[in-house]
């Protein structure tokens, strides 16, 4: 079965503070996704990757930036967090144009 | 452009009754659909999808769905309710023209079920 595990289930963080979400995926996928998701929103594609060190724009990377320097691992980086950043953020892969796996979230709260 | 409606934020129904979670889609392009469900505090699980074979599409736990092109629907069903399947359910459509595999997703149903 494929694994997609992110570094941590809960989350803390202080305002201003930089942020670093980890997501691994064990199936050699070459898609990888970051999403956020809030209540009544659904989920919302902040940024993707295609391929080792390639990231493309989600619908709302404002205040993101990932980085992928190996195929199996995607970060998620909050350079100076927010409140309004406080959110639960899913990690997704998968092979091409087919279903995505996710991970169990990361529920982040920023003070 | 590809876009996702889920109607009704909020479905009850009681156990054993006849689960029907609507959703419908726009897309320029031949559509890829697929619907997932999150347990509480949970990512997000496939049910099934729908990659253009045949259109009634079995998953788990007894969920079907039917791809209508007439209709840009992809309605999710289930005969009858089990106090189990109570739980948030997304819909999601590919975007197309080589996006490589993104989906957009509606803004989910979440599902209760009554004793």
């Amino acid at each position: 079965d494929v694994k997609v595990t992110q570094s941590s289930r809960y989350l803390v963080k202080r305002t201003g503070e930089k942020v670093f979400l980890e997501c691994v995926q064990d199936m050699d996928h070459e898609n990888m996704f970051w999403y956020r998701q809030d209540p009544g929103l659904g989920l919302r594609l902040i940024y993707f990757s295609y391929d080792v060190k390639m990231k493309e724009k989600g619908d709302i990377p404002e205040g993101y930036s990932v980085s992928r320097e190996k195929k199996e691992r995607f970060s998620l980086i909050l350079e100076s967090a927010s409140t309004n950043q406080t959110s639960m953020y899913l990690c997704a892969s998968s092979f091409r144009v087919d279903e995505q796996f996710f991970g169990p979230g990361t529920r982040l709260t920023v003070l | 452009a590809q876009s996702v409606t889920q109607l009704g934020s909020h479905v009850s129904v009681s156990e054993g009754a006849l689960v029907l979670l609507r959703c419908n889609y726009s897309s320029s392009v031949p559509p890829y659909l697929f619907w997932y469900v999150q347990y509480p505090n949970q990512g997000l699980q496939l049910l099934l999808k729908y990659t253009s074979a045949a259109t009634l599409v079995k998953g788990i736990n007894g969920f079907e769905a039917e791809f209508k092109k007439s209709e840009t629907s992809f309605h999710l069903t289930k005969p009858s309710a089990h106090m189990s399947d109570a739980a948030e359910y997304f819909c999601a459509v590919s975007r197309g023209g080589g996006s490589q595999g993104n989906l957009i997703f509606g803004k989910g149903t979440k599902l209760s079920v009554k004793p």
